[in-house]
């Protein structure tokens, strides 16, 4: 089955600068690759998905990059904000079959101000 | 429209009690997961459910944990003989299909054993 790495696992930034999370997924047939934010107890909630058929995409602050030869996909949060701060978890899952989507541990990230 | 919904939101149960846990999917959603959070922790897949076909419960943790779900409706979680590492927040998702769409989670039931 699929398994996906997700590094680091605490992230502390000063704001207004970059911050960056990085995942690995094993299977190569995966081609849907969503980030949730879950902010102190709350639920997670998308921010930004990923589909295998383009290498970039972005939404204002956040970006995500997709490397399908690699298998790794990365967040890109710039010009980071207190309210950034929370637990990203990245996931990795495809069409046909079952579909489960396996999500990485998360990473904890902290703005300082 | 409506969300998700999850009851209870609260739940503490004795060491060795059944707990029966809920989830309303958002209409129209024909997959449905469950996935259990420890404290500082992330998601650890307990079950999913897509339409009419076999469910996958290749995530429960023990035959002590089951889950129904009634057509594309309501879903339960049953934790049989509850332990304290049972403890934990127990969030529910539902999309549109399995896999390539965004999950709309549940706001969670904690649940306490004691």
């Amino acid at each position: 089955g699929e398994n996906v790495e997700q590094h680091p696992s605490t992230l502390s930034v000063q704001e207004g600068d970059s911050a960056v999370i990085k995942c690995t997924y094993s299977d190569s047939a995966s081609n849907y690759f969503p980030w949730y934010k879950q902010e102190l107890g709350k639920r997670p909630q998308l921010i930004i998905d990923i589909r295998s058929n383009v290498g970039e995409k972005k939404d204002q602050r956040i970006a995500v990059t997709l490397n399908k030869t690699a298998k790794h996909f990365s967040l890109h949060i710039t010009e980071t904000q207190p309210e950034d701060s929370a637990v990203y978890f990245c996931a990795a899952s495809k069409t046909g079959g079952y579909q489960k989507v396996t999500f990485g541990i998360g990473t904890k990230l902290q703005v300082i101000p | 429209g409506a969300g998700v919904s999850q009851s209870p939101s609260n739940k503490v149960t004795e060491k060795g009690k059944d707990v029966e846990l809920r989830c309303d999917p958002i209409s129209g959603h024909t997959a449905l997961y469950w996935y259990r959070q420890r404290l500082g922790q992330g998601l650890e897949f307990l079950i999913y459910f897509q339409g009419n076909s076999a469910p996958d419960k290749s995530g429960l943790p023990s035959d002590r944990f089951s889950a129904e779900r009634t057509g594309e409706s309501v879903s339960t979680l049953t934790i049989q003989r509850t332990q304290q590492e049972d403890s934990a927040v127990y969030l529910c998702a539902s999309s549109l299909a399995a896999g390539i769409y965004e999950q709309y989670f549940g706001p969670g039931t904690r649940l306490t054993v004691t």
